[in-house]
């Protein structure tokens, strides 16, 4: 199992709706989560972290922690065509602090 | 200047040149990290930096080398590439190894 995976998508929805993007994690990460959003051609931009148990909000934006289970989400409130870009799930390593994963990415599309 | 930056924006280089990417980090970050991110393809961490002290390299070839002056500044020195080295460069920084990353805007690098 890679370190942090993420399904690739594309995940399509409708504007206005809640987009959710998942992420599943291996026991070699941190208990520390980023979720980054990256245009095309662009570089990735830190939207939010979590490091607790449970839910984290911030604007649109709400990020899942579920550490029984091992994965975490972001999940989109009114969804924009703004918001159509690939969303990287990273962590930091466990036993080697220098280490940092990131999913491959799930590419969303929000249509108008 | 603010945040992370990075020069050049784009370079074209043929395969016995010799050139260099600078990235400069105003966060006061003592981490930097390079990583390359070719088409359709997910982040690889190349190098990481912590206190001007590399701490990790990804197995990257000779051909790139890296130098860390100081915890501001991060250079990856560039000779005799190939063209599958052709890729979106980015730097980034983070308080300590573990913690959140910034990224610069990357260099668009082209080997011919």
């Amino acid at each position: 199992q890679k370190e942090v995976e993420q399904n690739s998508g594309p995940l399509s929805v409708p504007e206005g709706a809640i987009a959710s993007l998942n992420c599943t994690y291996s026991d070699r990460v941190s208990q520390s989560f980023f979720w980054y959003r990256q245009y095309s051609g662009k570089s990735p931009e830190l939207i939010m972290s979590i490091y607790s148990n449970g839910d984290k909000e911030d604007g649109r934006f709400t990020a899942q922690l579920n550490k029984a289970s091992q994965y975490v989400s972001l999940l989109i409130r009114d969804s924009q065509p703004s918001d159509s870009a690939t969303y990287l799930c990273a962590a930091g390593g466990l036993y080697n602090f220098n280490k940092f994963y990131f999913g491959s990415g799930t590419k969303l599309n929000v249509k108008p | 200047e603010t945040g992370v930056t990075q020069t050049p924006r784009h370079l074209v280089m043929g395969m016995t040149n010799k050139k260099s990417l600078k990235c400069e980090q105003h966060l006061g970050h003592n981490a930097m990290y390079w990583y390359k991110q070719s088409a359709k393809k997910p982040l690889e961490l190349m190098f990481v930096y912590n206190f001007k002290e590399q701490t990790e390299n990804n197995s990257v070839p000779s051909r790139f080398s890296p130098e860390c002056p100081n915890s501001s500044h991060l250079f990856l020195h560039l000779h005799t590439l190939q063209p599958e080295d052709s890729a979106l460069y980015l730097c980034a920084s983070s308080q300590d190894t573990g913690y959140e990353q910034y990224f610069g805007p990357g260099t668009r690098l082209t080997v011919t």
